[in-house]
């Protein structure tokens, strides 16, 4: 079986620019978040979705958005880009909104210059 | 908020020795998972714990939950060069939909 899958795999943008990302999860999977990791860092909590609902947000500004498509893959919108947006931004499905075992994407490395 | 210290940050390990990483929570936790991070990759899961003191083990790498449910580790004997990597522990914040990574613990293998 397929694991999650992330388009593209990398990405240079321009400040100012907007940037969309995909994730496909896991067959079966129905839950999707997106992170963000600097390096060195741990991945960073962005969004959470379920069933095509929004469950859960992190601290990132409203320059972020995403959503959830009724064959449960998603998108990760960034507008007007910052240079401090350059990251490895990562997907991950689960099973169900509350099971905790998370499967991670490849990742979609974004540079901003 | 919720604060999660992962120590030591990195780790040079001699092929064949063992080592522990820690993970510390300023607040008790419901669980804690851990996972690995080869360079250039992706995090990948590795266990879950839930229960107080509960102890889990995976060939060479034993992770253990403290009593008090504000720390956990993972120690890994007779390591080897697959085990370079950086180890990540994740802690539920705001209930399930969102986990709070430490920074890691980056490991190097030297053969």
């Amino acid at each position: 079986d397929a694991g999650v899958t992330q388009s593209p795999t990398h990405l240079i943008k321009t400040r100012g620019q907007h940037v969309t990302l995909r994730c496909s999860p896991i067959s079966g999977h129905k839950s999707v978040s997106w992170y963000q990791q600097v390096l060195g860092q741990g991945p960073q909590f962005i969004f959470q979705y379920y069933e095509k609902e929004e469950r859960g947000r992190g601290n990132f500004p409203d320059r972020f958005s995403a959503r959830q498509f009724p064959n449960y893959s998603s998108e990760l919108n960034v507008n007007a880009l910052l240079l401090g947006d350059s990251a490895l931004y990562l997907c991950a499905s689960r099973v169900a909104e509350a099971t905790y075992e998370q499967y991670f994407g490849p990742g979609t490395r974004l540079t901003v210059t | 908020g919720q604060q999660v210290m992962q120590i030591p940050q990195y780790q040079h390990v001699q092929e064949g020795e063992d080592f522990t990483t820690y993970c510390n929570s300023s607040t008790t936790l419901s669980n804690i998972q851990w996972y690995k991070q080869r360079p250039g990759g992706h995090p990948v899961f590795l266990i879950q714990l839930v229960k107080s003191g509960e102890v889990k083990k995976q060939k060479r790498l034993t992770f253990q939950f403290g009593e008090a449910k504000k720390n956990s580790s993972l120690h890994i004997t007779a390591t080897q060069t697959t085990d370079v990597g950086t180890y990540f522990c994740s802690l539920p914040r705001g209930g399930n939909n969102r986990l709070a990574f430490g920074k890691g613990n980056q490991v190097v293998v030297i053969p």
